[in-house]
Protein backbone atom coordinates (compact mmCIF):
# COMPACT_ATOMS: atom_id res chain seq x y z
CA UNK A 1 0.00 0.00 0.00
CA UNK A 2 1.65 3.28 -1.06
CA UNK A 3 -1.03 5.83 -0.70
CA UNK A 4 -1.84 8.36 1.95
CA UNK A 5 -5.23 8.82 2.51
CA UNK A 6 -7.13 11.86 3.70
CA UNK A 7 -11.12 12.89 5.21
CA UNK A 8 -13.12 14.46 4.46
CA UNK A 9 -12.72 14.87 0.78
CA UNK A 10 -14.19 18.61 1.49
CA UNK A 11 -15.37 20.17 4.63
CA UNK A 12 -17.60 23.71 4.86
CA UNK A 13 -17.71 25.07 8.75
CA UNK A 14 -18.75 28.10 10.25
CA UNK A 15 -16.21 30.18 12.70
CA UNK A 16 -17.44 28.91 15.69
CA UNK A 17 -17.18 25.03 14.61
CA UNK A 18 -15.17 22.39 15.39
CA UNK A 19 -13.81 19.87 13.02
CA UNK A 20 -11.07 17.76 12.64
CA UNK A 21 -9.45 16.30 9.45
CA UNK A 22 -7.60 13.03 9.13
CA UNK A 23 -4.98 11.23 7.55
CA UNK A 24 -4.02 7.61 7.24
CA UNK A 25 -0.68 5.92 6.00
CA UNK A 26 -0.12 2.13 6.03
CA UNK A 27 3.53 2.60 4.01
CA UNK A 28 5.62 1.97 7.74
CA UNK A 29 6.59 5.78 7.59
CA UNK A 30 7.57 7.02 11.07
CA UNK A 31 7.38 10.99 9.50
CA UNK A 32 4.20 13.01 8.95
CA UNK A 33 3.18 16.04 7.80
CA UNK A 34 0.49 18.50 7.70
CA UNK A 35 0.26 21.36 4.80
CA UNK A 36 -2.14 24.34 3.68
CA UNK A 37 -2.38 25.12 0.51
CA UNK A 38 -3.72 28.00 -1.02
CA UNK A 39 -4.91 28.50 -5.28
CA UNK A 40 -2.46 28.09 -7.57
CA UNK A 41 0.87 28.73 -4.59
CA UNK A 42 3.21 25.95 -3.20
CA UNK A 43 2.26 23.57 0.10
CA UNK A 44 3.37 25.51 3.44
CA UNK A 45 4.73 23.40 6.20
CA UNK A 46 2.04 23.54 9.17
CA UNK A 47 3.38 20.47 11.41
CA UNK A 48 5.49 17.65 11.33
CA UNK A 49 5.75 14.50 13.43
CA UNK A 50 8.32 12.21 13.84
CA UNK A 51 7.68 9.11 16.01
CA UNK A 52 4.32 10.39 16.79
CA UNK A 53 6.26 13.27 18.33
CA UNK A 54 5.54 16.98 16.94
CA UNK A 55 9.23 17.92 15.58
CA UNK A 56 7.71 20.98 13.59
CA UNK A 57 5.32 23.64 14.37
CA UNK A 58 5.86 26.23 11.79
CA UNK A 59 4.59 29.07 14.03
CA UNK A 60 0.76 27.90 13.25
CA UNK A 61 -2.01 29.40 15.19
CA UNK A 62 -3.74 27.98 17.99
CA UNK A 63 -7.08 27.48 16.48
CA UNK A 64 -5.11 24.35 14.57
CA UNK A 65 -4.69 21.75 16.76
CA UNK A 66 -2.45 18.52 15.40
CA UNK A 67 -2.34 15.17 17.26
CA UNK A 68 -0.77 11.84 16.28
CA UNK A 69 -2.31 9.20 18.27
CA UNK A 70 -0.26 6.20 16.43
CA UNK A 71 2.47 5.68 13.80
CA UNK A 72 -0.21 5.09 10.94
CA UNK A 73 -2.58 8.15 11.56
CA UNK A 74 -2.72 11.84 11.95
CA UNK A 75 -5.23 14.31 12.75
CA UNK A 76 -5.67 17.86 12.74
CA UNK A 77 -8.12 19.47 14.94
CA UNK A 78 -10.20 23.25 13.89
CA UNK A 79 -11.56 25.09 16.21
CA UNK A 80 -12.71 28.69 15.87
CA UNK A 81 -10.94 29.14 12.35
CA UNK A 82 -11.24 32.29 9.74
CA UNK A 83 -12.26 32.51 6.58
CA UNK A 84 -8.77 33.32 5.33
CA UNK A 85 -8.06 29.62 6.65
CA UNK A 86 -10.27 28.19 3.79
CA UNK A 87 -7.47 26.31 1.53
CA UNK A 88 -6.62 22.41 0.32
CA UNK A 89 -5.08 20.93 3.42
CA UNK A 90 -2.62 18.27 2.67
CA UNK A 91 -1.38 15.86 4.68
CA UNK A 92 1.89 13.47 4.00
CA UNK A 93 4.24 11.17 4.83
CA UNK A 94 8.22 9.94 4.64
CA UNK A 95 10.29 7.83 6.11
CA UNK A 96 12.64 8.62 8.92
CA UNK A 97 16.61 7.30 8.07
CA UNK A 98 19.82 7.91 9.57
CA UNK A 99 20.21 10.73 6.93
CA UNK A 100 17.36 12.32 7.94
CA UNK A 101 13.57 12.38 5.90
CA UNK A 102 12.86 10.46 2.75
CA UNK A 103 10.85 12.10 -0.14
CA UNK A 104 7.45 12.65 1.10
CA UNK A 105 4.07 10.72 -0.27
CA UNK A 106 0.68 13.09 0.02
CA UNK A 107 -2.59 12.40 0.19
CA UNK A 108 -5.53 13.92 -2.01
CA UNK A 109 -6.67 16.97 0.61
CA UNK A 110 -9.38 18.28 1.98
CA UNK A 111 -10.38 21.39 0.48
CA UNK A 112 -11.65 23.66 3.86
CA UNK A 113 -13.88 26.36 3.80
CA UNK A 114 -14.83 28.63 6.44
CA UNK A 115 -17.88 30.38 5.83
CA UNK B 1 18.51 29.73 3.49
CA UNK B 2 17.57 27.02 1.16
CA UNK B 3 15.53 28.30 -1.91
CA UNK B 4 14.37 27.06 -5.53
CA UNK B 5 13.15 29.51 -8.51
CA UNK B 6 11.01 28.02 -11.46
CA UNK B 7 10.85 29.52 -14.51
CA UNK B 8 7.35 32.45 -14.94
CA UNK B 9 4.07 30.53 -15.86
CA UNK B 10 2.06 29.78 -17.36
CA UNK B 11 3.04 27.36 -20.46
CA UNK B 12 0.62 26.04 -22.82
CA UNK B 13 1.73 23.47 -25.61
CA UNK B 14 0.75 21.96 -28.04
CA UNK B 15 0.49 18.06 -28.16
CA UNK B 16 3.55 16.34 -29.10
CA UNK B 17 5.74 19.63 -28.84
CA UNK B 18 8.80 19.14 -26.23
CA UNK B 19 9.17 20.17 -22.65
CA UNK B 20 11.16 22.16 -20.99
CA UNK B 21 10.66 23.77 -17.19
CA UNK B 22 13.68 25.43 -15.19
CA UNK B 23 14.38 24.69 -12.32
CA UNK B 24 17.11 26.46 -10.58
CA UNK B 25 17.95 25.94 -6.60
CA UNK B 26 20.42 27.38 -3.77
CA UNK B 27 21.45 25.23 -0.68
CA UNK B 28 24.30 24.27 1.23
CA UNK B 29 26.39 20.89 0.09
CA UNK B 30 23.93 18.75 -1.92
CA UNK B 31 20.34 18.68 -1.43
CA UNK B 32 18.07 15.87 -2.80
CA UNK B 33 15.92 17.33 -5.69
CA UNK B 34 12.26 16.55 -6.75
CA UNK B 35 9.80 17.35 -9.08
CA UNK B 36 6.21 17.31 -7.73
CA UNK B 37 3.00 17.37 -10.26
CA UNK B 38 -0.23 18.28 -8.93
CA UNK B 39 -3.18 17.44 -11.52
CA UNK B 40 -6.21 19.74 -10.86
CA UNK B 41 -8.23 18.99 -8.00
CA UNK B 42 -5.29 16.57 -6.47
CA UNK B 43 -3.29 16.44 -4.30
CA UNK B 44 0.98 16.22 -4.76
CA UNK B 45 2.52 13.38 -6.57
CA UNK B 46 6.09 12.64 -6.53
CA UNK B 47 7.05 12.53 -10.33
CA UNK B 48 10.78 12.16 -9.83
CA UNK B 49 13.67 13.28 -7.63
CA UNK B 50 17.70 12.87 -8.40
CA UNK B 51 19.77 12.57 -4.57
CA UNK B 52 23.30 13.31 -5.90
CA UNK B 53 24.53 15.36 -8.30
CA UNK B 54 25.05 14.09 -11.91
CA UNK B 55 21.91 11.65 -11.16
CA UNK B 56 19.02 11.53 -13.66
CA UNK B 57 15.37 10.64 -12.63
CA UNK B 58 13.08 9.63 -14.97
CA UNK B 59 9.27 8.96 -14.74
CA UNK B 60 6.73 8.56 -17.06
CA UNK B 61 8.41 10.11 -20.19
CA UNK B 62 9.67 12.78 -17.97
CA UNK B 63 13.57 13.77 -17.23
CA UNK B 64 15.27 15.68 -15.23
CA UNK B 65 19.40 15.67 -14.62
CA UNK B 66 20.73 16.85 -11.24
CA UNK B 67 23.57 19.68 -11.89
CA UNK B 68 25.53 21.01 -9.64
CA UNK B 69 27.63 23.34 -11.36
CA UNK B 70 24.54 25.04 -12.62
CA UNK B 71 22.85 24.30 -9.68
CA UNK B 72 19.62 23.37 -12.05
CA UNK B 73 17.58 20.68 -12.00
CA UNK B 74 15.72 21.20 -15.38
CA UNK B 75 12.41 18.94 -15.92
CA UNK B 76 11.84 17.71 -19.60
CA UNK B 77 9.77 15.93 -21.97
CA UNK B 78 10.08 14.86 -24.98
CA UNK B 79 6.35 14.98 -26.18
CA UNK B 80 3.55 16.11 -23.75
CA UNK B 81 0.42 14.89 -24.05
CA UNK B 82 -2.85 16.64 -23.21
CA UNK B 83 -2.81 14.71 -19.80
CA UNK B 84 -0.08 16.28 -18.47
CA UNK B 85 -2.07 19.45 -18.33
CA UNK B 86 -0.99 20.37 -14.02
CA UNK B 87 0.88 22.13 -11.80
CA UNK B 88 4.83 21.45 -11.54
CA UNK B 89 6.65 22.09 -8.69
CA UNK B 90 10.36 21.99 -7.92
CA UNK B 91 11.42 21.34 -4.13
CA UNK B 92 14.85 20.28 -2.41
CA UNK B 93 15.27 18.59 0.85
CA UNK B 94 18.82 19.50 2.83
CA UNK B 95 21.18 17.33 3.06
CA UNK B 96 21.64 14.88 5.86
CA UNK B 97 18.43 16.40 6.82
CA UNK B 98 17.68 16.27 10.51
CA UNK B 99 15.10 16.65 12.47
CA UNK B 100 14.16 20.12 11.66
CA UNK B 101 14.62 18.92 7.99
CA UNK B 102 11.63 20.21 6.15
CA UNK B 103 10.89 20.81 2.02
CA UNK B 104 11.50 23.75 0.54
CA UNK B 105 9.44 24.22 -2.77
CA UNK B 106 9.46 26.74 -6.06
CA UNK B 107 6.49 28.64 -6.69
CA UNK B 108 4.86 26.06 -9.56
CA UNK B 109 4.21 26.39 -12.98
CA UNK B 110 0.82 25.51 -14.78
CA UNK B 111 1.42 23.18 -17.76
CA UNK B 112 -1.91 23.05 -20.39
CA UNK B 113 -1.47 21.36 -23.35
CA UNK B 114 -3.76 21.84 -26.09
CA UNK B 115 -4.65 18.78 -28.34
Amino acid sequence: DTEVTQTPKHLVMGMTNKKSLKCEQHMGHRAMYWYKQKAKKPPELMFVYSYEKLSINESVPSRFSPECPNSSLLNLHLHALQPEDSALYLCASSQVTSGGFGEQFFGPGTRLTVL
Amino acid sequence: GDSVTQMEGPVTLSEEAFLTINCTYTATGYPSLFWYVQYPGEGLQLLLKATKADDKGSNKGFEATYRKETTSFHLEKGSVQVSDSAVYFCALSPPLAGANSKLTFGKGITLSVRP
